[in-house]
Protein backbone atom coordinates (compact mmCIF):
# COMPACT_ATOMS: atom_id res chain seq x y z
CA UNK A 1 0.00 0.00 0.00
CA UNK A 2 1.25 3.46 -0.41
CA UNK A 3 2.61 5.84 2.13
CA UNK A 4 3.14 9.44 2.63
CA UNK A 5 5.48 11.17 5.11
CA UNK A 6 5.86 14.80 5.74
CA UNK A 7 8.86 16.05 7.80
CA UNK A 8 9.26 17.94 10.22
CA UNK A 9 5.84 17.68 11.74
CA UNK A 10 6.71 20.88 13.60
CA UNK A 11 8.87 23.93 12.95
CA UNK A 12 9.40 27.10 14.42
CA UNK A 13 11.66 29.30 12.75
CA UNK A 14 12.80 33.07 12.56
CA UNK A 15 11.81 35.48 10.06
CA UNK A 16 14.26 35.92 7.61
CA UNK A 17 15.87 32.28 7.99
CA UNK A 18 15.79 29.59 5.20
CA UNK A 19 13.19 27.05 4.84
CA UNK A 20 13.15 23.22 4.12
CA UNK A 21 10.35 21.53 4.20
CA UNK A 22 10.34 17.36 2.90
CA UNK A 23 7.83 14.72 1.77
CA UNK A 24 8.38 11.42 0.69
CA UNK A 25 5.55 8.85 -1.44
CA UNK A 26 6.05 4.66 -0.88
CA UNK A 27 4.30 2.61 -2.81
CA UNK A 28 3.85 4.03 -6.35
CA UNK A 29 5.96 5.59 -9.32
CA UNK A 30 5.62 8.78 -11.15
CA UNK A 31 2.45 9.92 -8.87
CA UNK A 32 1.63 13.04 -8.83
CA UNK A 33 2.76 15.43 -6.23
CA UNK A 34 1.25 18.57 -4.55
CA UNK A 35 2.05 21.13 -1.55
CA UNK A 36 -0.82 23.05 -0.23
CA UNK A 37 -0.75 25.53 2.62
CA UNK A 38 -3.99 25.82 5.09
CA UNK A 39 -5.16 28.18 7.13
CA UNK A 40 -6.55 27.41 10.69
CA UNK A 41 -9.75 25.23 10.16
CA UNK A 42 -10.43 26.38 6.47
CA UNK A 43 -9.67 25.10 2.89
CA UNK A 44 -6.43 24.52 1.53
CA UNK A 45 -4.40 26.48 -1.67
CA UNK A 46 -2.82 24.68 -3.66
CA UNK A 47 1.20 26.12 -4.07
CA UNK A 48 2.72 23.84 -6.72
CA UNK A 49 2.35 20.56 -8.48
CA UNK A 50 4.90 18.32 -9.97
CA UNK A 51 3.99 15.74 -12.64
CA UNK A 52 7.45 14.27 -13.03
CA UNK A 53 11.12 14.66 -11.76
CA UNK A 54 12.62 18.40 -12.28
CA UNK A 55 8.64 19.68 -13.34
CA UNK A 56 7.24 22.04 -10.98
CA UNK A 57 4.22 24.69 -11.72
CA UNK A 58 3.22 27.29 -9.39
CA UNK A 59 -0.24 28.10 -8.25
CA UNK A 60 0.24 30.97 -6.42
CA UNK A 61 3.69 33.88 -6.90
CA UNK A 62 5.13 33.91 -3.20
CA UNK A 63 8.27 33.85 -1.25
CA UNK A 64 8.15 29.74 -1.60
CA UNK A 65 9.73 27.44 -4.12
CA UNK A 66 9.28 23.85 -4.80
CA UNK A 67 11.59 20.92 -6.06
CA UNK A 68 11.29 17.26 -7.23
CA UNK A 69 14.55 15.73 -6.73
CA UNK A 70 13.58 12.22 -7.45
CA UNK A 71 10.46 10.58 -8.25
CA UNK A 72 9.11 10.44 -5.01
CA UNK A 73 10.39 13.33 -3.33
CA UNK A 74 8.99 16.73 -2.82
CA UNK A 75 10.47 19.46 -1.23
CA UNK A 76 9.35 22.95 -0.38
CA UNK A 77 11.66 25.62 0.35
CA UNK A 78 12.01 29.87 1.08
CA UNK A 79 15.45 31.46 1.68
CA UNK A 80 13.90 34.16 3.76
CA UNK A 81 10.69 33.31 5.42
CA UNK A 82 8.33 36.11 6.45
CA UNK A 83 5.75 36.40 8.98
CA UNK A 84 2.89 35.33 6.71
CA UNK A 85 4.59 31.70 5.75
CA UNK A 86 3.36 30.67 9.13
CA UNK A 87 0.48 28.33 8.38
CA UNK A 88 -0.17 24.38 7.96
CA UNK A 89 1.63 23.00 4.79
CA UNK A 90 0.31 19.83 3.55
CA UNK A 91 1.56 17.67 1.12
CA UNK A 92 0.13 15.33 -1.16
CA UNK A 93 0.16 12.33 -3.82
CA UNK A 94 -2.42 11.20 -7.19
CA UNK A 95 -3.10 8.92 -9.27
CA UNK A 96 -6.58 9.88 -11.35
CA UNK A 97 -8.07 12.23 -9.83
CA UNK A 98 -7.88 11.05 -6.03
CA UNK A 99 -5.16 12.62 -3.72
CA UNK A 100 -3.82 11.15 -0.47
CA UNK A 101 -2.75 13.74 2.00
CA UNK A 102 0.46 13.54 4.58
CA UNK A 103 -0.09 14.50 7.97
CA UNK A 104 1.30 18.00 7.69
CA UNK A 105 3.74 20.39 9.17
CA UNK A 106 2.93 23.03 11.36
CA UNK A 107 5.07 26.10 10.68
CA UNK A 108 5.70 29.04 12.86
CA UNK A 109 7.72 32.19 11.55
CA UNK A 110 8.44 34.30 14.44
CA UNK B 1 -10.72 30.16 -12.00
CA UNK B 2 -13.01 27.41 -10.54
CA UNK B 3 -15.10 28.58 -7.50
CA UNK B 4 -16.26 25.81 -5.24
CA UNK B 5 -18.84 27.33 -2.51
CA UNK B 6 -19.26 25.23 0.80
CA UNK B 7 -21.73 25.65 3.64
CA UNK B 8 -22.65 26.07 6.33
CA UNK B 9 -19.09 27.11 7.46
CA UNK B 10 -20.09 26.41 10.89
CA UNK B 11 -22.29 23.66 12.70
CA UNK B 12 -22.77 22.60 15.61
CA UNK B 13 -25.84 19.81 16.67
CA UNK B 14 -26.54 17.62 19.36
CA UNK B 15 -25.43 13.56 19.01
CA UNK B 16 -28.74 11.84 17.01
CA UNK B 17 -29.30 14.78 14.74
CA UNK B 18 -29.11 14.73 11.15
CA UNK B 19 -26.79 17.18 8.96
CA UNK B 20 -26.35 17.79 5.22
CA UNK B 21 -23.18 19.49 3.78
CA UNK B 22 -23.21 21.55 0.19
CA UNK B 23 -20.73 22.13 -2.16
CA UNK B 24 -21.76 24.18 -5.18
CA UNK B 25 -20.21 25.58 -8.24
CA UNK B 26 -20.86 27.45 -11.79
CA UNK B 27 -18.12 24.78 -13.01
CA UNK B 28 -18.43 21.38 -13.97
CA UNK B 29 -16.23 18.78 -12.53
CA UNK B 30 -15.02 15.48 -13.68
CA UNK B 31 -15.09 14.40 -10.19
CA UNK B 32 -15.99 15.55 -6.48
CA UNK B 33 -14.21 14.37 -3.37
CA UNK B 34 -15.23 14.67 0.17
CA UNK B 35 -12.44 14.69 2.69
CA UNK B 36 -12.62 14.66 7.03
CA UNK B 37 -9.58 16.27 8.63
CA UNK B 38 -9.14 16.53 12.42
CA UNK B 39 -7.12 19.16 13.95
CA UNK B 40 -3.21 18.90 13.16
CA UNK B 41 -3.39 16.21 10.97
CA UNK B 42 -4.19 15.44 6.79
CA UNK B 43 -7.15 15.41 5.46
CA UNK B 44 -8.32 11.81 4.99
CA UNK B 45 -10.63 10.87 1.95
CA UNK B 46 -13.76 9.67 2.73
CA UNK B 47 -15.51 9.36 -1.07
CA UNK B 48 -14.81 10.34 -4.56
CA UNK B 49 -17.68 10.71 -7.48
CA UNK B 50 -17.21 10.75 -10.51
CA UNK B 51 -21.08 10.33 -12.91
CA UNK B 52 -23.70 12.99 -12.52
CA UNK B 53 -26.57 12.05 -10.28
CA UNK B 54 -24.14 9.51 -7.95
CA UNK B 55 -25.10 8.63 -4.48
CA UNK B 56 -22.89 6.58 -2.83
CA UNK B 57 -23.33 5.44 0.91
CA UNK B 58 -20.59 5.05 3.38
CA UNK B 59 -22.34 3.81 6.89
CA UNK B 60 -24.31 6.83 8.08
CA UNK B 61 -22.99 9.34 5.82
CA UNK B 62 -24.46 9.82 1.64
CA UNK B 63 -22.61 11.59 -0.69
CA UNK B 64 -24.47 12.75 -3.93
CA UNK B 65 -23.07 14.63 -7.11
CA UNK B 66 -25.69 16.56 -8.89
CA UNK B 67 -26.74 15.73 -12.72
CA UNK B 68 -24.84 18.45 -13.66
CA UNK B 69 -21.78 17.35 -11.78
CA UNK B 70 -21.67 21.24 -10.51
CA UNK B 71 -22.99 20.60 -6.84
CA UNK B 72 -22.78 18.09 -4.31
CA UNK B 73 -24.08 16.73 -1.06
CA UNK B 74 -22.79 15.37 2.34
CA UNK B 75 -25.91 14.04 4.45
CA UNK B 76 -25.00 13.08 7.92
CA UNK B 77 -27.85 10.48 9.37
CA UNK B 78 -27.68 10.42 13.64
CA UNK B 79 -24.59 12.35 13.90
CA UNK B 80 -22.41 11.05 16.51
CA UNK B 81 -18.90 13.05 18.31
CA UNK B 82 -16.85 11.20 16.48
CA UNK B 83 -18.48 13.01 13.31
CA UNK B 84 -16.70 16.53 14.85
CA UNK B 85 -14.43 17.79 12.78
CA UNK B 86 -13.62 19.67 9.60
CA UNK B 87 -15.30 18.95 6.19
CA UNK B 88 -13.93 19.83 3.15
CA UNK B 89 -15.45 19.04 -0.66
CA UNK B 90 -12.72 19.11 -4.04
CA UNK B 91 -13.80 19.16 -7.41
CA UNK B 92 -11.38 17.17 -9.57
CA UNK B 93 -9.98 18.21 -12.97
CA UNK B 94 -8.99 15.39 -15.85
CA UNK B 95 -5.38 16.60 -15.23
CA UNK B 96 -5.53 16.33 -11.70
CA UNK B 97 -5.72 19.23 -9.63
CA UNK B 98 -8.48 19.69 -6.93
CA UNK B 99 -10.49 22.51 -6.18
CA UNK B 100 -11.38 22.99 -2.50
CA UNK B 101 -14.21 24.74 -0.51
CA UNK B 102 -13.85 26.37 2.61
CA UNK B 103 -14.77 23.46 4.95
CA UNK B 104 -17.17 23.20 7.14
CA UNK B 105 -16.45 22.73 10.83
CA UNK B 106 -18.75 20.10 12.37
CA UNK B 107 -18.97 20.10 16.12
CA UNK B 108 -21.63 17.27 17.43
CA UNK B 109 -22.36 17.45 21.26
CA UNK B 110 -22.97 14.37 23.22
Amino acid sequence: SQTIHQWPATLVQPVGSPLSLECTVEGTSNPNLYWYRQAAGRGLQLLFYSVGIGQISSEVPQNLSASRPQDRQFILSSKKLLLSDSGFYLCAWSEKETQYFGPGTRLLVL
Amino acid sequence: TQLLEQSPQFLSIQEGENLTVYCNSSSVFSSLQWYRQEPGEGPVLLVTVVTGGEVKKLKRLTFQFGDARKDSSLHITAAQPGDTGLYLCAGGTSYGKLTFGQGTILTVHP
